[in-house]
């Protein structure tokens, strides 16, 4: 069964001070990992997707890479309003087809 | 470029009744995968919808079910609601075949009491 786990489930920062998140995730067949930002009451929104192990993706203060145990998303010089709950999901190459796996999220505060 | 809608936005119903929930996906977009998000959780797959045809399924009990029109747009029912079916429930469109980012719609939030 595909696995994802995301580490810390809190994470306090003031702003400007750089950090990563961290997504374990155990799959059969690596599809596809995801990443999404999602605001309190609002459906996840969109951010990355990382196909093979060494990929990176980078969106303004965002950057995220892959391995193939694991995927982290740096992020640099953090402003207030990155603060949201960034989640991790998977996609494998098995029967059901579209299926996504997600982490419970880190939920990143980040102080002014 | 059209996002993802869903209505309602919120909703309270009691235990043992029956709720439709509904999804409009995005322009382009012709598979819709519904989800289920407890408090504190990530999303859980209930199901995904191609072409009008169920197309992978979670573990979710039969009460789940759904439909998806010719216009791509897709309904999700649930029967005989249960305490633990209270969660915000989560519609995403996408492009289909696997690998393929999903683009939410804002939810619904239903209560059961």
């Amino acid at each position: 069964e595909d696995q994802v786990t995301q580490s810390p489930e809190a994470l306090r920062l003031q702003e400007g001070e750089s950090s990563s998140l961290n997504c374990s995730y155990t799959v059969s067949g690596l599809r596809g990992l995801f990443w999404y930002r999602q605001d309190p009451g609002k459906g996840p929104e969109f951010l990355f997707t990382l196909y093979s192990a060494g990929e990176e993706k980078e969106k303004e203060r965002l950057k995220a890479t892959l391995t193939k145990k694991e995927s982290f998303l740096h992020i640099t010089a953090p402003k207030p309003e990155d603060s949201a709950t960034y989640l991790c999901a998977v996609q494998a190459g098995d029967t059901n087809a579209g299926k996504s796996t997600f982490g419970d999220g880190t939920t990143l505060t980040v102080k002014p | 470029e059209t996002g993802v809608t869903q209505s309602p936005t919120h909703l309270i119903k009691t235990r043992g009744q029956q709720v439709t929930l509904r999804c409009s996906s995005q322009s382009g977009h012709n598979t819709v995968s519904w989800y289920q998000q407890a408090l504190g959780q990530g999303p859980q797959f209930i199901f995904q919808y191609y072409r009008e045809e169920e197309n992978g399924r979670g573990n979710f009990p039969p009460r789940f079910s759904g439909l998806q029109f010719p216009n791509y747009s897709s309904e999700l029912n649930v029967n005989a609601l249960e305490l633990d079916d209270s969660a915000l429930y989560l519609c995403a469109s996408s492009q289909p075949g696997q690998g393929s980012e999903q683009y939410f719609g804002p939810g619904t939030r239903l209560t059961v009491t």
